[in-house]
């Protein structure tokens, strides 16, 4: 099944407590990105990949890395969490040929409490 | 400043009822508006795209039109469903690459 997946679903961390939320997609997309989700404010990316190696930051990037050593792969990293990084985050690919015109396919979601 | 405004931020219906989710935006240049839709606990999942020569385009009970003069969308659910409880999210690009500017969703529920 073509499917983006992301590990741990949730998550419960205290500040200072380096983490990271694994992306896996199937489906050979070149195109990868990070999004946060708080109420209210819908959507905000925080990075996003147009290939292997190949990293940008989106909107909201302090406080997070990426790496993208693998077209499937594109792991999340708080290295120092704090309490206002607490959200819902969500992982998505799309394949880059026809550009925007191409629909993002979302993970099922990480939540992230910052204690 | 890009921004995506949609409105309501909540509507609650009953179920069979029609409804009407609007989406406002003042991204230039435009290329495409896309509309997701999130059920809860779900990550996003597209409805249809419309691109600037799109007027109206129809996904089974959904309908979305696009008026690129006003530059608004909306998109009309018809005959609702208990299973059409979600949010709706509109995303507009504003150019050829992944520039998008996403709303911040209405909260639709549909009460039996």
């Amino acid at each position: 099944e073509a499917q983006v997946t992301q590990n741990p679903r949730y998550l419960i961390t205290v500040t200072g407590k380096k983490l990271t939320v694994t992306c896996s997609q199937n489906m050979n997309h070149e195109y990868m990105s990070w999004y946060r989700q708080d109420p209210g404010l819908g959507l905000r990316q925080i990075y996003y990949s147009m290939n292997v190696e190949v990293t940008d930051k989106g909107d909201v990037p302090e406080g997070y890395k990426v790496s993208r050593k693998e077209k499937r792969n594109f792991p999340l990293i708080l290295e120092s969490p704090s309490p206002n990084q607490t959200s819902l985050y969500f992982c998505a690919s799309s394949p880059i040929a026809g550009g925007a015109y191409n629909e993002q396919f979302f993970g099922p979601g990480t939540r992230l409490t910052v204690l | 400043k890009n921004q995506v405004e949609q409105s309501p931020q909540s509507l609650i219906i009953l179920e069979g009822k029609n409804c009407t989710l609007q989406c406002n935006y003042t991204v230039s240049p435009f290329s495409n508006l896309r509309w997701y839709k999130q059920d809860t606990g779900r990550g996003p999942v597209s409805l249809t795209i419309m691109t600037f020569s799109e007027n109206t385009k129809s996904n089974g009970r959904y309908t979305a039109t696009l008026d690129a003069d006003t530059k608004q969308s909306s998109l009309h659910i018809t005959a609702s469903q208990l299973s059409d409880s979600a949010s709706y999210i509109c995303v507009v690009n504003q150019g050829s690459n992944y520039q998008l500017i996403w709303g911040a969703g209405t909260k639709l529920i549909i009460k039996p």
